[in-house]
């Protein structure tokens, strides 16, 4: 039973620049939650997506941005990128129904 | 006010000892709770999930619940050097369905031999 994968594990770019991270959910699971991890922080809610759709939205800006495909699985998009914008990049699946959440191993994201 | 509060640490305890792990949070109406442990460089591991007022224990660990006064506590017995993480309290609000977690951000634990 494949847990959350993530890809890619690591990632660097330059200011401005756009990012593309993918995730495909626990197997049985329908919902997907992307957050946002500083290093010494604890993760923050950017969104979470169920059937194609944003469900919950936290305080992040119109830069970030996602999409939930029919398979579950998920892209978050991260535009004009700051440097700022470096942390870790998790994302967790889980049932609509509620339940803990299972996270991915997480896209380490630099902005040089 | 933080929406969930924990004491960042590092809390250090002897081998064999046990651990206490505090969490408040300012929601009320918070039905569903969460104590996730993270090593470093590595993704947050649910360990434990409690939603009634008392103890849930599950091995080494024990989760207590304290709606009337929000708070949540993690216990952890025997401790061991493979416990040394982060330990992160995580809140689910009144919507029953898969509505956000929200999290502390963590407690360091160091176990000392």
């Amino acid at each position: 039973d494949a847990g959350v994968t993530q890809s890619p594990t690591h990632l660097i770019k330059t200011r401005g620049q756009q990012v593309t991270l993918r995730c495909s959910p626990k197997s049985g699971h329908d919902t997907v939650s992307w957050y946002q991890q500083a290093l010494g922080q604890g993760p923050q809610f950017i969104f979470q997506y169920y059937e194609e759709e944003e469900r919950q939205r936290g305080n992040f800006p119109d830069r970030f941005s996602g999409h939930q495909f029919p398979n579950y699985s998920s892209e978050l998009n991260v535009n004009a990128l700051l440097l700022g914008d470096s942390a870790l990049y998790l994302c967790a699946s889980s049932l609509v129904r509620g339940g803990g959440y299972t996270f991915g191993s997480g896209t380490r994201l630099t902005v040089v | 006010q933080k929406e969930v509060e924990q004491n960042s640490g590092p809390l250090s305890v002897p081998e064999g000892a046990i651990a206490s792990l505090n969490c408040t949070y300012s929601d009320r109406v918070s039905q569903s709770f969460f104590w996730y442990r993270q090593y470093s460089g590595k993704s947050p591991e649910l360990i434990m999930s409690i939603y009634s007022n008392g103890d849930k224990e599950d091995g080494r660990f024990t989760a207590q619940l304290n709606k009337a006064s929000q708070y949540v506590s993690l216990l952890i017995r025997d401790s061991q050097p493979s416990d040394s993480a982060t330990y992160l309290c995580a809140v689910r609000g009144l919507d029953g369905t898969a509505s956000k977690l929200t999290f502390g951000t963590g407690t360091r634990l160091q176990v000392t031999l």
